[in-house]
């Protein structure tokens, strides 16, 4: 039950886009369409931002955005705003019927 | 609306045992996959076991053997018992509610178990 990979750290400056990047194994990410993303502000429990490889719930802002290819998931975000400056988690479902979770991404918005 | 309230948490001896709850209101707690999910201090989220609706139970290697799930239908409530606790138990414990099984939909508050002598 390895964490999925992820960068420790990504910025950006207001209004433009940054991909986070997840990467598993055919065992996780590459053999499931069961990956999700999370949202997390210091001090506050994360929130469901994408589930499904690419799906939002409903609330979640459309610069939000998801995809994969292989055994690497990844989650954008348009139109960088300060609000959006946090801790991003990606997490995928497993051939051994757990959850498994990368090891967050701080965002800074610059 | 739905909501997830932990309770139980606080400082235990390394050895010793904690009682997780997770009171839920909204929704049905056996009708869902339930799971818990911890945080320790200043690190990443690690995924620490589930409860299918059909009441099968799956664990993180790092707590098996050591840590039960289960659920009480008639109070709408998710536990988690912890055994043999560790100091690397330490770690805010969530409970969530599972978008079986693609993710994680709805989070409680967290409650904090300190595992220290």
């Amino acid at each position: 039950q390895s964490a999925l990979t992820q960068p420790a750290s990504v910025s950006g400056s207001p209004g433009q886009s940054i991909t986070i990047s997840c990467t598993g194994t055919s065992s996780d990410v590459g053999g499931y369409n069961y990956v999700s993303w999370y949202q997390q502000h210091p001090g506050k429990a994360p929130k469901l931002m994408i589930y499904e490889v690419s799906n939002r719930p409903s609330g979640v802002s459309n610069r939000f955005s998801g995809s994969k290819s292989g055994n690497t998931a990844s989650l954008t975000i348009s139109g960088l705003q300060a609000e959006d400056e946090a801790d991003y988690y990606c997490s995928s479902y497993t051939s051994s019927s757990t959850w498994v979770f990368g090891g967050g991404t701080k965002l800074t918005v610059l | 609306e739905v909501q997830l309230v932990e309770s139980g948490g606080g400082l235990v001896q390394p050895g010793g045992s904690l009682r997780l709850s997770c009171a839920a209101s909204g929704f049905t707690v056996s009708s869902n996959y339930m799971s818990w999910v911890r945080q320790a201090p200043g690190k990443g989220l690690e995924w620490v076991s589930v409860i299918y609706s059909g009441g099968s139970t799956y664990y993180a290697d790092s707590v098996k053997g050591r840590f039960t799930i289960s659920r009480d239908n008639s109070k709408n409530t998710l536990y988690l018992q912890m055994n043999s606790l560790r100091a690397e138990d330490t770690a805010v414990y969530y409970c969530a509610r599972v978008i079986a099984p693609s993710g994680f939909d709805y989070w409680g508050q967290g409650t904090l178990v300190t595992v220290s002598s």
